[in-house]
């Protein structure tokens, strides 16, 4: 199965800064990657997929780039509700794997 | 818009089978794939499997001699059966849609379910 590594582990940030979190895949996943932010409490919620494009309702502070083994999360401007863990997850082979996850906590 | 609730026993005994029920509104469950993911507390998201509206099934070869995956479309559900289980399986399990033109694109989620296996 493909192995997902995401870095750092934790995150610590300010309000308004910008973030940028990595996955890098054990093999090429082409562009079937996709990234999700999972609140406290809450189910993973599906930001990026296919590597770039924004899903639904996903406000445009939130970006992904990335092909191959090596994918970029990026998130312009941290708003309060970012504050929170997220995990990168590839469709290109079955099973479907995800990513140890990166938090992203309050500096 | 298309909303997933999970239900079913929140304690199993070891040994016995989990099982969990997927109900859909808001949308038909035919032409997409229905997965089930779980996560132990404090830990990360594992992927079990999926049925399909045709009734056809993939699961995690890690779960697969334990996992059953079924849908009824008469109900707009879909359900998980695990079997043997152990302290291991002790997680949040979930329930997520994916499309038939992205299989493994997952969106929306229900909120989960925490399942604890204890005697």
């Amino acid at each position: 199965e493909i192995v997902l590594t995401q870095s750092p582990a934790t995150l610590s940030l300010s309000p308004g800064e910008r973030a940028t979190l990595s996955c890098r895949a054990s093999q090429s996943v082409n562009t079937y990657l996709a990234w999700y932010r999972q609140k406290p409490g809450q189910a993973p919620r599906l930001l990026i997929y296919d590597a770039s494009n924004r899903a639904t309702g996903i406000p445009a502070r939130f970006s992904g780039s990335g092909s191959g083994t090596d994918f970029t999360l990026t998130i312009s401007s941290l708003e309060p509700e970012d504050f929170a863990v997220y995990y990168c997850q590839q469709r290109s082979n079955w099973p479907l794997t995800f990513g140890g996850g990166t938090k992203v906590e309050i500096k | 818009q298309v909303q997933l609730q999970e239900s079913g026993p929140g304690l199993v005994k070891p040994s016995e089978t989990l099982s969990l029920t997927c109900t859909v509104s808001g949308g038909s469950i035919s032409h997409y794939y229905w997965n089930w993911i779980r996560q132990p507390p404090g830990k990360g998201l594992e992927w079990i499997g999926y049925v399909y509206s045709s009734g056809s099934t993939n699961y995690n070869p890690s779960l697969k001699s334990r996992v059953t995956i079924s849908s009824d479309t008469s109900k707009n559900q879909f359900s998980l059966k695990l079997s043997s289980v152990t302290a291991a399986d002790t997680a949040v399990y979930y329930c997520a849609r994916a499309l038939t033109l992205s299989p493994g694109r997952l969106d929306p989620w229900g909120q989960g379910t925490l399942v604890t296996v204890s005697s």
